[in-house]
């Protein structure tokens, strides 16, 4: 398999509801992101992992909570969120952290409803 | 701060016919990079095509070429002979010499008509 997998595609929960997504990237790539992409709105960095530790989080409520256990997976642990927080999830990964260089390749994004 | 913008939210384009993405881009920083991503109704996001602010030429990929003009600071995406396959939302997008970040612009969507 390559390139970068994210699952579940659709995800639907409850505001009291804790779950996990997966990111997990075949590309020996070095960075792994979260994105945020809402309807109408730019697409809005959430977090940053360079080899597993974390470089940038970009004003994110601690209701989302990110895990980095290996240079090759990333997650994204969410807990008592909100309507507001339905949007698509996508999550990258990129051989340098830093440089204008390296392109950011993406996933398939988990869309994300909470009720 | 680094901005990318893009006029236009939506536009047509008769299939087999060139089109033009627009894209403006505003940085003090001399080192930067752009980028343009294709988003189909799926979802993920597809790198097409990469140009540095240090490339004497525009960079091409296919169907897919960069009209890079520095001076103006714009970096338009030319698609040329238009599939309908092509359809989707593109972003253009910017990443600095300094910091980690990758900055979109709000998209363009494409559609292709038969």
């Amino acid at each position: 398999e390559t390139g970068v997998t994210q699952t579940p595609r659709h995800l639907v929960m409850g505001m009291t509801n804790k779950k996990s997504l997966k990111c997990e990237q075949h590309l020996g790539h070095n960075a792994m992101y979260w994105y945020k992409q809402s309807a109408k709105k730019p697409l809005e960095l959430m977090f940053v992992y360079s080899l597993e530790e974390r470089v940038e989080n970009n004003s994110v409520p601690s209701r989302f909570s990110p895990e980095c256990p290996n240079s090759s997976h990333l997650f994204l642990h969410l807990h008592t969120l909100q309507p507001e927080d339905s949007a698509l999830y996508l999550c990258a990964s990129s051989q340098d952290v830093r440089g204008p260089h390296s392109p950011l390749h993406f996933g398939n994004g988990t869309r994300l409803t909470v009720t | 701060a680094q901005k990318i913008t893009q006029t236009q939210p939506g536009m047509f384009v008769q299939e087999k016919e060139a089109v033009t993405l627009d894209c403006t881009y505003d940085t003090s920083d001399p080192s930067y990079g752009l980028f343009w991503y294709k988003q189909p109704s799926s979802g993920e996001m597809i790198f097409l095509i990469y140009q540095g602010s240090y490339d004497q030429q525009n960079a091409t990929e296919g169907r897919y070429s960069l009209n890079f003009q520095k001076a103006r600071k714009s970096a338009n995406l030319v698609i040329s002979a238009s599939q309908l396959g092509d359809s989707a939302m593109y972003f253009c997008a910017m990443r600095l010499n300094a910091g980690n970040m990758l900055t979109f612009g709000g998209g363009t969507r494409l559609m292709v008509k038969p």
